[in-house]
């Protein structure tokens, strides 16, 4: 079955710690996105990549970097200059980079606590 | 960044009722689009709108792209327990959500 796999479900880091978060997809989707999920606040865009090898800022990317080298893979790394970096990251891919009318598929997320 | 106007934010329904939930935007967007989060999950698309004035059905659901283009709303006749959840809308080419409609079902 073809998807989006995020590892792993829940993470837990001590405050200072860089932490990378993974995700995989086998959709053969060219756009990648990073959301970030508190209650009460909805989605947001913390970075998306439509190719390999290019990326942008969404709107909160401060704190947080990714990489695209491969197709399938979008690694999100919280670094320690995120100050509230306890949330649920959300993964998702789109088959047309930036076509406006392509839906995004999801993973299931990962939880991150920091302490 | 943008972000859309989703309301209401919370619903507290009893199961049998008709929900309604709408989504507001100062921009025009092309595509609307309407999610659905399980608790600890990923969303996952419901309806997808292309076209201003369009109106379409899944099962129990029933979505509008408003005229004006700025808008959009989402019905659910006839609310079940698997209802429960996160409900967001998106206004595609801007990559933005709503803040969602967190629905809450008695038996």
């Amino acid at each position: 079955d073809g998807g989006i796999t995020q590892s792993p479900k829940y993470l837990f880091r001590k405050e200072g710690q860089n932490v990378t978060l993974s995700c995989e997809q086998n959709l053969n989707h060219d756009a990648m996105y990073w959301y970030r999920q508190d209650p009460g606040q909805g989605l947001r865009l913390i970075y998306y990549s439509q190719i390999v090898n290019d990326f942008q800022k969404g709107d909160i990317a401060e704190g947080y970097s990714v990489s695209r080298e491969k197709k399938e893979s979008f690694p999100l790394t919280v670094t320690s200059a995120q100050k509230n970096p306890t949330a649920f990251y959300l993964c998702a891919s789109s088959i047309l980079a930036g076509q406006a009318n392509s839906p995004l598929h999801f993973g299931n997320g990962t939880r991150l606590t920091v302490t | 960044g943008q972000q859309l106007n989703q309301s209401p934010q919370s619903m507290f329904i009893q199961e049998g009722e008709d929900v309604s939930m709408n989504c507001t935007s100062s921009s025009i967007f092309n595509t609307w689009l309407w999610y659905k989060q399980d608790p600890g999950e990923g969303p996952v698309l419901l309806i997808a709108l292309y076209k201003a004035g369009e109106l379409t059905s899944n099962g129990r659901l029933t979505a509008q792209f408003g005229i004006t283009r700025k808008d959009s709303f989402l019905n659910i006749s006839a609310s079940i327990p698997s209802d429960v959840g996160i409900y967001f809308c998106q206004g595609a080419q801007k990559l933005v959500f709503g803040q969602g409609t967190r629905l809450t079902i008695n038996p």
